[in-house]
């Protein structure tokens, strides 16, 4: 079946560091590939998505390169903030027909100033 | 609405107890999706509507699980005879039948 490998985390950094989360998928059709990212206390808000391969998302200073290759989807980001200390999640979607979507477990990154 | 919207946000129930929970989807989206999401299981699928039809229940754990959806539009989930392993965030989603699924902001259930 499908299915989305994350990093574990929590992952802990301070301000201004630069930041990867490594994400890996098993599909068995084509897929779409999301970040979504659930800040304390709030519901999952989409970060960031790529439809194809090579593509690159980007948002709010992230960027993730859908690798065909090696199946990944990493999250990365130049510099965090205080305010990026939230629960990341990578997930897919196929592309044909019905799917739903398909969650890695989620990383816990926490940014102290 | 201007987003997707879950009552009650939380719940608190004692086991055996039956719950149900209610979800708004954004106006004119014909697709709605309930997910649980759990300490050490991540985000798992429930039940996917298209209309007010379910035509994948797969991920239902048990037969105490139901939903449905009336109108095209709220959606409720119910748990009968809650047992302590249901504790969980309820998440649901809507979608306009694209890739994009916009959540609710969840019920978290605890089952004492």
């Amino acid at each position: 079946g499908d299915s989305v490998t994350q990093m574990e985390g929590p992952v802990t950094l301070s301000e201004e560091a630069f930041l990867t989360i490594n994400c890996t998928y098993t599909a068995t059709g084509y897929p779409s590939l999301f970040w979504y990212v659930q800040y304390p206390g709030e519901g999952l808000q989409l970060l960031l998505k790529a439809t194809k391969a090579d593509d690159k998302g980007s948002n709010k200073g992230f960027e993730a390169t859908y690798r065909k290759e090696t199946t990944s989807f990493h999250l990365e980001k130049g510099s965090v903030q205080v305010s990026d200390s939230a629960v990341y999640f990578c997930a897919l979607i196929l592309n044909s027909g019905y799917s739903t979507l398909t969650f890695g477990k989620g990383t816990m990154l926490l940014v102290s100033p | 609405g201007a987003g997707v919207s879950q009552s009650p946000s939380n719940k608190v129930t004692e086991k055996g107890k039956d719950v149900e929970l209610r979800c708004d989807p954004i106006s004119g989206h014909t697709a709605l999706y309930w997910y649980r999401q759990s300490l050490g299981q991540g985000l798992e699928f429930l039940i996917y509507f298209q209309g007010n039809s379910a035509p994948d229940k797969s991920g239902l754990p048990s037969d105490r699980f139901s939903a449905e959806r009336t109108g095209g539009s709220v959606s409720t989930l119910t748990i009968q005879r809650t047992q302590q392993e249901d504790s969980a965030v309820y998440l649901c989603a809507s979608s306009a039948g694209g890739d994009i699924q916009f959540f609710g902001p969840g019920t978290r259930l605890t089952v004492l």
